[in-house]
């Protein structure tokens, strides 16, 4: 258990639909990390806060936005979703900025467009 | 911004030892990182580096060669269990960038 935790763990919808998924970083963790990993696929990166601010972004489609609360657990919004939005979401957290490269990782949010 | 390559897959087999390396492109440099994910699970850190050498962990040892912009993943004694995936991870200043990844199967 990484102490990450990812709600919710499964999620079915349909194509032009929104979804929030939420993320709750590990005590202590300031920095939260999003990744899309579609099938068979490695981790891009999505966005990135520091202690609530927005600190790097990826790949991130206009139609996807997030946000860091003061408690410091995040979430990100995908609207407007396409089949091709279908993948494996996950949140990672880091004490600091990412110079210690050790990320801890949720069990991901498996999202499903149909 | 920031590549990485490194093979698709690798073939093993138990009680061997496999290496797996990556190559990346990347500004703003502070280490390198190892990731091993299991289908369908999340991904788990492995090893870092952010000084050239050898570091290791058990079986797992992690190599890096700042000038060359390189690095690989050694596993030695090889199980069952090690049969995943395993990325390699640039950090930078702001965010963590990963590999494509390996696939690496372990065959008896």
């Amino acid at each position: 258990d990484s102490g990450v935790t990812q709600t919710p763990k499964h999620l079915i919808t349909a194509t032009g639909q929104r979804v929030t998924l939420r993320c709750s970083p590990r005590s202590g963790d300031l920095s939260v990390y999003w990744y899309q990993q579609s099938l068979d696929q490695g981790l891009q990166f999505l966005i990135q806060y520091y202690n609530g601010e927005e600190r790097a972004k990826g790949n991130i489609l206009e139609r996807f936005s997030a946000q860091q609360f003061p408690d410091l657990h995040s979430e990100l919004n995908l609207s407007s979703l396409e089949l091709g939005d279908s993948a494996l979401y996950f949140c990672a957290s880091s004490v600091g900025l990412p110079n210690t490269g050790e990320l801890f990782f949720g069990e991901g949010s498996r999202l499903t467009v149909l | 911004g920031q590549s990485l390559e490194q093979p698709s897959e690798v073939t093993a087999v138990e009680g061997a030892i496999v290496q797996i390396n990556c190559t990346y492109q990347t500004s703003g440099f502070y280490g390198l990182s190892w990731y091993q994910q299991h289908d369908g699970g999340a991904p788990t850190f492995l090893s870092y580096n952010a000084l050239d050498g050898l570091e290791e962990t058990g079986r797992f040892s992690s190599f890096l060669s700042r000038s060359d912009s390189y690095g690989y993943l050694l596993l030695q004694e090889l199980q069952m269990k090690d049969s995943a995936s395993y990325f390699c991870a640039v950090g930078g200043y702001q965010k963590v960038t990963f590999g494509t990844g390996t696939k690496l199967q372990v065959i008896p």
